[in-house]
C-alpha cells in the first residue's frame, strides 16, 4: 500500500506570494490532518479535514487554509506568505480520526525569501 | 503549563544503555502517541496508547491514565535510534504535541 505523498517536496517563494501544497493519504484513509514544523514552535495543528469537512482548526491566521476532494485527496493553501511562514509543512492520514495512528507524509519544506 | 509536556528535551547515551523518554498531558486528552523523527524530516507513529503497555522490538510504550502519564523505553539502545521521540496527544480530531526529546546514541 503506498504512503501518504506530499507534492512539492520543496518549495521557494519571496513574500507576497501565495502557495499551494497538496497530500495525498493512504488508500480508504478518510482524515487527514496538517502541520506546521518550524525550530522555535516544534509541531503545531493547522487543521483537520474528514470527508471533505473542516473538523477542527488550529491557532493560525486566516492566510492559511485548506481543502479535501472527494477522494480525500487535500490541499493547502497560505496567501500572502511572511518570512515566519518558513516551515516544514507535513500533512497525515488516518482511517476516521486522531485516535487512531496517523501515517505522515514526508513533508514540504516551504522557504521564504 | 503546556498540554503534553515532555521531558528530557535532550539525551545523549551510551550504545546498549536502557533509556526512558517521560511525557504528562492534561486531561481530556483521549490518546497518547509516541513519534519518531529522523534527520530530513520523516515521522513515523510508534505507539498509540489508551491503557496499559505495548512493546515492539526494543521499544516499550506504558501509560497511567490515573496519573496522566506516559513513558517510551528503549532497551539496549543502539546508534540507529538516534532521532527526535515526540508524544502527542489526541483531542478532538488532532494531535497536540510534546517539544520532542533529542536523543543521540554513542557507540
Amino acid at each position: 500500500k503506498a504512503g501518504v505523498t506530499q507534492t512539492p517536496r520543496y518549495l521557494i517563494k519571496t513574500r507576497g506570494q501565495q502557495v499551494t501544497l497538496s497530500c495525498s493519504p493512504i488508500s480508504g484513509h478518510r482524515s487527514v490532518s496538517w502541520y506546521q514544523q518550524t525550530p522555535g514552535q516544534g509541531l503545531q495543528f493547522l487543521f483537520e479535514y474528514f470527508s471533505e469537512t473542516q473538523r477542527n482548526k488550529g491557532n493560525f491566521p486566516g492566510r492559511f487554509s485548506g481543502r479535501q476532494f472527494s477522494n480525500s485527496r487535500s490541499e493547502m493553501n497560505v496567501s500572502t506568505l511572511e518570512l515566519g511562514d518558513s516551515a516544514l509543512y507535513l500533512c497525515a492520514s488516518s482511517l476516521t480520526d486522531s485516535t487512531d495512528t496517523q501515517y505522515f507524509g514526508p513533508g514540504t519544506r516551504l522557504t521564504v525569501l | 503549563k503546556n498540554e503534553v509536556e515532555q521531558s528530557p528535551q535532550n539525551l545523549t547515551a551510551q550504545e546498549g544503555e536502557f533509556i526512558t523518554i517521560n511525557c504528562s498531558y492534561s486531561v481530556g486528552i483521549s490518546a497518547l502517541h509516541w513519534l519518531q523523527q529522523h534527520p530530513g524530516g520523516g515521522i513515523v507513529s510508534l505507539f498509540m496508547l489508551s491503557s496499559g503497555k505495548k512493546k515492539h522490538g526494543r521499544l516499550i510504550a506504558t501509560i497511567n491514565i490515573q496519573e496522566k502519564h506516559s513513558s517510551l523505553h528503549i532497551t539496549a539502545s543502539h546508534p540507529r535510534d538516534s532521532a527526535v521521540y515526540i508524544c502527542a496527544g489526541s483531542r478532538a480530531y488532532k494531535y497536540i504535541f510534546g517539544t520532542g526529546t533529542r536523543l543521540k546514541v554513542l557507540a
